[in-house]
């Protein structure tokens, strides 16, 4: 399992753009790279997800390199309440998975 | 369900005195996590069933941890003789073997005090 590496903290202001970088520099071939949204007080949930190149959905954009060494997940024009530790996974589907959680980054949107 | 189940909520109990949380998965999933997360805190892993596989228990904490899925459904976390510093939130997850890239989808925790 990939391991993964991430800013303890960023500050931002509403209505910024929010670029949260991970490194993952022993990715594998068939692992996919996964980021979760947490907010105080509740269980992780699932924002986007990609394998190569850029995914956007309702929510935000990844962005990964070529060498799929590193990931970036964008958030568009952040608000109050995306304040949130935001976590980075690398792993693939197979009968013996499991998911190890990093640190994850704490995002502060400030007023 | 919809989502995944956890039960109770919340749950205060005496330090010594033993305690069982709940998990339901979501319907047709086959893999299920427990965690636990101290305030302030990243995830731990403990547990992780998958199907018919012997589970991985390799983040149990201790021997007063464990876990059982009836039926490659429904499971029990078991906490034996409980100390303070087992107070945290208790999370459940479960995933759909197979699927792509392996989304997995949390419930929203079991809190456990012990006083």
């Amino acid at each position: 399992l990939a391991k993964t590496t991430q800013p303890i903290s960023m500050d931002s202001y509403e209505g910024q753009e929010v670029n949260i970088t991970c490194s993952h520099n022993n990715i594998a071939t068939n692992d996919y790279i996964t980021w979760y949204q947490q907010f105080p007080s509740q269980g992780p949930r699932f924002i986007i997800q990609g394998y190569k190149t850029k995914v956007t959905n309702e929510v935000a954009s990844l962005f990964i390199p070529a060498d799929r060494k590193s990931s970036t997940l964008s958030l568009p024009r952040v608000s109050l309440s995306d304040t949130a530790v935001y976590y980075c996974l690398v792993g693939e589907t197979d009968s013996s998975y499991k998911l190890i959680f990093g640190s994850g980054t704490r995002l502060l949107v400030r007023p | 369900g919809a989502g995944v189940s956890q039960s109770p909520s919340n749950k205060v109990t005496e330090k010594g005195k033993d305690v069982e949380l709940r998990c339901d998965p979501i319907s047709g999933h086959t893999a299920l996590y427990w965690y636990r997360q101290s305030l302030g805190q990243g995830l731990e892993f403990l547990i992780y069933f998958q199907g018919n596989s012997a589970p991985d228990k390799s983040g149990l904490p201790s021997d007063r941890f464990s876990a059982e899925r009836t039926g490659g459904s429904v499971s029990t976390l078991t906490i034996q003789r409980t100390q303070q510093e087992d107070s945290a939130v208790y999370l459940c997850a479960s995933s759909s073997y197979g699927q792509s890239g392996n989304t997995i989808y949390f419930g929203e925790g079991s809190w456990l005090t012990v006083v």
